[in-house]
C-alpha cells in the first residue's frame, strides 16, 4: 500500500524559509523509474507543480521558482525534502507530495499540509 | 512552458446526466495527459493517464479522449460523488509538468 504524508510548519513570517518534508511508504525511491513531486493549491485556486526528484537523483524544478527551491531526498528514511526561500504571502497554499509512478503520473498523493505565510 | 486551459469553467449538472469537460494544450502534447478528480478537502486523485487509460478502480463510466491539443473528459452519468473539481495535466513536456485551471461540476 503506498502512502505519503507532508509535514511542516502551518505557520511561516514572511522573508523564512520553508522546510517541508514527505514521508512515504509502499514503495523505494531506490527503484527505477520512481518519482515524488511536490505540487501547492493556494486556497480556492488551481494546483501547481513545484519540484520533482527521480530515483536516480536526479531534480527538476518550476522555472519560475527555480531559484527558491531545493529538494532532496533521503532514501533510507523514505522522505523526501522541500526547501523554499523567502515566503510571500501569495505561497500560503496547500502543499502536496505525490508520486509519479511508471505511467509518469502522479498516482498516488499525500493529504496535503496547509502553509500560512503571514507575519 | 506549455499551457493548459480547461472550459467551462463551471458545470451544472443534474444526477444522472452526462458531462463533458474540455482541456486543449498551447501545443501538442501527443496524448501525454492525464486526469484528476479532487473533492473538496482532499487531495486530488487520478482518474485518466495517456488521455483515456483509467487509473485502477476507477469506474467506466469516466473516459478521456483525444490527442495533440484538443482533449475530453467525459461523465456518462454523474453520481453524486462526481461532483468534483477536474484537472487535466501533461507531461509531454518533460520535465516541466503544467496543469489546467479546473473545471467545478456542480449540482445543477
Amino acid at each position: 500500500q503506498v502512502t505519503l504524508k507532508e509535514s511542516g510548519p502551518a505557520l511561516v513570517k514572511p522573508t523564512q524559509t520553508l522546510t517541508l518534508t514527505c514521508t512515504f511508504s509502499g514503495f523505494s525511491l531506490r527503484s527505477t523509474g520512481m518519482r515524488v513531486s511536490w505540487i501547492r493549491q493556494p486556497p480556492g485556486r488551481a494546483l501547481e507543480w513545484l519540484a520533482r526528484i527521480d530515483w536516480d537523483d536526479d531534480k527538476q524544478y518550476n522555472t519560475s521558482l527555480k531559484t527558491r527551491l531545493t529538494i532532496s531526498k533521503d532514501t533510507s528514511k523514505n522522505q523526501v525534502v522541500l526547501i523554499m526561500t523567502n515566503m510571500d504571502p501569495l505561497d500560503t497554499a496547500t502543499y502536496y507530495c505525490a508520486r509519479i509512478g511508471q505511467q509518469l503520473v502522479h498516482d498516488y498523493w499525500g493529504q496535503g499540509t496547509l502553509v500560512t505565510v503571514s507575519s | 512552458e506549455i499551457v493548459m486551459t480547461q472550459s467551462p469553467a463551471t458545470l451544472s449538472v443534474s444526477p444522472g446526466e452526462g458531462a463533458t469537460l474540455s482541456c486543449r494544450a498551447s501545443q501538442s502534447i501527443i496524448s501525454n495527459l492525464a486526469w484528476y478528480q479532487q473533492k473538496p478537502g482532499q487531495a486530488p486523485r487520478l482518474l485518466i493517464y495517456d488521455a483515456s487509460t483509467r487509473a485502477t478502480g476507477i469506474p467506466a463510466r469516466f473516459s478521456g479522449s483525444g490527442s495533440g491539443t484538443e482533449f475530453t473528459l467525459t461523465i456518462s452519468s454523474l453520481q453524486s460523488e462526481d461532483f468534483a473539481v477536474y484537472y487535466c495535466q501533461q507531461y509531454n513536456n518533460w520535465p516541466s509538468l503544467t496543469f489546467g485551471g479546473g473545471t467545478k461540476v456542480e449540482i445543477k
